[in-house]
């Protein structure tokens, strides 16, 4: 079983649904965060969690909602997507906020359609 | 503000010849540094890092980088590639307490063995 778990691996949603993603870690982590992968760009920061509270929202539009309901789950809610939300949205989990190396998950391929 | 160049966006390698991956950043103190692999359809895993001390770090699967201040370099080698090394390679730099929400990626290199 891998530290850090992503369900779904694959989800495809038109633009008026709303869907969740789930992250969990096995790890004993602190801190837990939200990625953005898309084609030919950087990795994106999206949300930190710190011991359940939001630390850091990169400007991230509203239609992404993060929720961390204890330190071992991380959801993040969807709705009304476009079609340039398409992405592979990765979770990772870290000992703390310092700098400490990431554990990624497998990550979610999000497609909007 | 802290940034990562990989100057290389594709880099083809024989099977059984040496690599090396580029990576140069930018930032004004002593980074932390970190090498990730990412398999098609997957996260990203770790291969090494460099906090301090020795420059040379030793990470998995036989990979190794050296922090060269004078350059702003954190380059990943291997000796000698394997079919199964054929991936997406990241570097990322980050600020001593910025945690994980400190790190600033690459844009990947990605890297192709031929037989």
């Amino acid at each position: 079983e891998t530290g850090v778990t992503q369900t779904p691996r694959h989800l495809v949603m038109g633009m008026t649904n709303k869907k969740s993603l789930k992250c969990e870690q096995h790890l004993g982590h602190n801190a837990m965060y939200w990625y953005k992968q898309s084609a030919k760009k950087p990795l994106e920061l999206m949300f930190v969690y710190s011991l359940e509270e939001r630390v850091e929202n990169n400007s991230v539009p509203s239609r992404f909602s993060p929720e961390c309901p204890n330190s071992s789950h991380l959801f993040l809610h969807l709705h009304t997507l476009q079609p340039e939300d398409s992405a592979l949205y990765l979770c990772a989990s870290s000992q703390a906020t310092g700098v400490t190396e990431a554990f990624f998950g497998q990550g979610t391929r999000l497609t909007v359609v | 503000a802290q940034s990562v160049t990989q100057p290389d966006i594709h880099i083809t390698v024989s099977e059984g010849a040496s690599l090396e991956l580029r990576c140069n950043y930018s930032y004004g103190a002593t980074p932390y540094l970190f090498w990730y692999v990412q398999s098609p359809g997957q996260g990203l895993q770790l291969l090494l890092k460099y906090f301090s001390g020795d420059t040379l770090v030793q990470g998995i699967k036989g990979f190794e980088a050296e922090f060269k201040r004078s350059q702003s370099s954190f380059n990943l080698r291997k000796p000698s590639v394997h079919w199964s090394d054929a991936a997406e390679y990241f570097c990322a730099v980050g600020a001593k307490g910025g945690g994980a929400d400190g790190l600033t990626f690459g844009k990947g290199t990605h890297l192709i063995i031929q037989p």
